[in-house]
């Protein structure tokens, strides 16, 4: 076990309305990385948060938000949920180093289906 | 831009027999290179990781992957297979710091391993 957990495991969710996921990081990480995995796909970025800031953003519209805490716990947040949101939400953690040598480590995931 | 391709769709071994799944990737600088496991309905699994060093990489459960520079590849690899190997396989790129640290994917290879 990686140390990351995520909740909730499964989410039925109607077109249009709001979510969000949560992500508990392995103890020390300071950064968290949120992907999205359509079936059959590999993941796919969404954004990643260092120290409470976001970092780094992938090809996703604003609608999808995240957070950061200071005990390194994150949220994903989605408005305005669309059919083709349905997908496997999976969040990394990972210590930042020098000379960009960290791994990420995966949570569970969450499968969020919107009907 | 930054790139992986796993370019088969399915892998399928006789247990006992060595596998290989393949990766190619593009990227500009030093690859940062790692693969990843997926078992039905999981999150991913850290295998191994290759950013400098011996071109040759050992990780966990016997896995093991070779980085070529010059064929841009870094095929896994294990000399006897499980029925227990059987699983989806993702080889990814991590980009730099200044590129939001994020994992490229490549779209996975689903290995079988029969008895």
């Amino acid at each position: 076990e990686t140390g990351v957990t995520q909740s909730p495991t499964h989410l039925i969710k109607t077109r249009g309305q709001q979510v969000t996921l949560r992500c508990s990081s392995q103890s020390g990480h300071n950064t968290v990385s949120w992907y999205q995995q359509a079936l059959g796909q590999g993941p796919q970025f969404i954004f990643q948060y260092y120290r409470e800031e976001e970092n780094g953003r992938g090809n996703f519209p604003p609608r999808f938000s995240g957070l950061q805490f200071p005990n390194y716990s994150s949220e994903l947040n989605v408005n305005a949920l669309e059919l083709d949101d349905s997908a496997l939400y999976l969040c990394a953690s990972s210590l930042r180093l020098a000379g960009g040598q960290e791994t990420q480590y995966f949570g569970p995931g969450t499968r969020l289906l919107v009907l | 831009a930054q790139s992986v391709a796993q370019p088969e769709d399915q892998v399928n071994v006789a247990e006992g027999n060595p596998l290989t799944v393949k990766c190619t990737y593009s990227v500009s600088g030093n690859p940062y290179l790692f693969w990843y496991v997926q078992y039905p309905n999981r999150g991913l699994q850290f295998l191994l990781k290759y950013i400098t060093g011996d071109n040759l990489v050992k990780g966990s459960y016997g896995f093991e992957a070779e980085f070529n520079k010059s064929q841009t590849s870094f095929h896994l690899k294990k000399p006897s297979a499980l029925v227990s190997d059987s699983a989806l396989y993702f080889c990814a790129v991590r980009t730099y710091y200044n590129q939001g640290g994020k994992l490229i994917f490549g779209q996975g290879t689903e290995l079988s391993v029969k008895p």
